[in-house]
């Protein structure tokens, strides 16, 4: 199985503060990679397919790239609504696997 | 608007069996590809099993394959996941997920708010 492995498992920020998360695969992926938005209690939240992306309806403040094994999800002005847990997801092949995830919190 | 709405969790004891529902609706279902993914409290997103829009295609975790069945009715608009030889480890919030474009290899665009399953004698 892929193994994704996320970085940082936790970051702490400010409103307005530009936040990475980057999301590495132990073989490559091509561009075969999502992100999700997970807020406690809610289900998680499609942001961005293909890599690079942008679902309907996500904010332009995200952004992702990367292709082959290293992979980044970049907002830039955090805002307030955004603090939450983010996954990346490989559909390359099956099993799918997630990366462990990413806790934005507040600073 | 998609809608996924889970059923059938609750409190079962180790070895025993549950059948997990999901019912779709405002979407054609027998056109896309549907997953079930679980989470622990307190953990990550583990994806669970996979069954393609026509059931030709199904696909499963290893933690849970001989166990798990996946299945569907598109008659109905519903999404099962038969769930037998339970574990402790198999405690955790079920969410049926939708492909975002039908076919079994994609992210998923909508999900459920999930059915909660704890295995505990």
């Amino acid at each position: 199985a892929i193994q994704m492995t996320q970085s940082p498992s936790s970051v702490s920020a400010s409103v307005g503060d530009r936040v990475t998360i980057t999301c590495r695969a132990s073989q490559g992926i091509r561009n075969d990679l999502g992100w999700y938005q997970q807020k406690p209690g809610q289900a998680p939240k499609l942001l961005i397919y293909a890599a690079s992306t942008l679902q309907t309806g996500v904010p332009s403040r995200f952004s992702g790239s990367g292709s082959g094994t290293d992979f980044t999800l970049i907002i830039s002005s955090l805002q307030p609504e955004d603090f939450a847990t983010y996954y990346c997801l490989q559909d390359y092949n099956y099993p799918r696997t997630f990366g462990q995830g990413t806790k934005v919190e507040i600073k | 608007e998609v809608q996924l709405l889970e059923s059938g969790g609750g409190l079962v004891q180790p070895g025993g069996s549950l059948r997990l529902s999901c019912v779709a609706s405002e979407f054609t279902f027998n056109t896309f590809a549907m997953s079930w993914v679980r989470q622990a409290t307190g953990k990550g997103l583990e994806w669970v099993s996979t069954i393609s829009a026509g059931s030709t295609g199904t696909y499963y975790a290893d933690s849970v394959k001989g166990r798990f069945t996946i299945s569907r009715d598109n008659s109905k608009n519903m999404l099962y996941l038969q769930m037998n030889s339970l574990r402790a480890e198999d405690t955790a919030v079920y969410h049926c997920a939708r492909g975002r474009l039908g076919g079994v290899k994609d992210q998923f665009d909508y999900w459920g708010q999930g059915t909660l399953v704890t295995v505990s004698s």
